[in-house]
């Protein structure tokens, strides 16, 4: 199946600062996705985004599809952006396969 | 909020016990998907169904059922129960095109 790779596995930032996220897929794009993991436990969507560029609020992503790869930025990261961020992309059945995550943690 | 909602948000109970975990998709979506996330194992894909049928299957375990119901929610049924199975269990849905899939708050099972 699809190997899935984020990097890096853990992030430290001071409030204000940006961030970049990154995802390796092992096989062709098909329908990625991006979620923060909060505190709580909740896996909340941040972007559907199989290929290109969009953005909500202080976040957004890039997927090159042809590269195999997709970004995620976080700019003047605030303490409520700590959480775990995953990647998921489907299997040819819809499956999602997650990556292992990178452990967010903004300080005040 | 995604739309689907899962119930009960939290669950204790003993091993060799069984439970049943609800979940009721989006409007619309007629694929409901159950996953698993474990400290050690991460987040895994347990079973797809599809308008009642079953689609898919992961690494479930044979102590694990799940069915859909032509209202279409869905219910993951445990029995049997370890320690090892306490874990969150997330549902989630997507419309006909399985693409965006969107998950519920999840139920934390803990095995005591």
């Amino acid at each position: 199946g699809i190997q899935v790779e984020q990097s890096p596995p853990d992030l430290i930032l001071q409030e204000g600062a940006n961030s970049t996220l990154r995802c390796n897929f092992s096989d062709s794009v098909n329908n990625l996705q991006w979620f923060h993991q909060n505190p709580w436990g909740q896996l909340i969507n941040l972007f559907y985004i199989p290929s290109g560029t969009k953005q909500n609020g202080r976040l957004s992503a890039t997927t090159v599809a042809t590269e195999r790869y997709s970004l995620l930025y976080i700019s003047s990261s605030q303490t409520t952006d700590s959480g775990v961020y995953f990647c998921a992309d489907t299997d040819s059945w819809g499956k999602l396969q997650f990556g292992a995550g990178t452990q967010v943690v903004v300080t005040p | 909020d995604s739309g689907v909602t899962q119930t009960p948000k939290h669950l204790i109970t003993a091993t060799g016990q069984r439970v049943t975990l609800r979940c009721s998709p989006r409007s619309g979506d007629l694929s409901v998907y159950w996953y698993q996330q474990s400290l050690d194992q991460g987040l895994q894909f347990l079973i797809q169904y599809y308008n009642g049928e079953e689609r898919a299957k992961g690494n479930i375990l044979e102590r694990f059922s799940a069915q859909q119901f032509p209202d279409l929610h869905s219910e993951l049924n445990l029995s049997s129960l370890e320690l090892g199975d306490s874990a969150l269990y997330f549902c989630a849905s997507s419309g006909t095109s399985f693409n965006e899939q969107f998950f519920g708050p999840g139920t934390r099972l803990t095995v005591l």
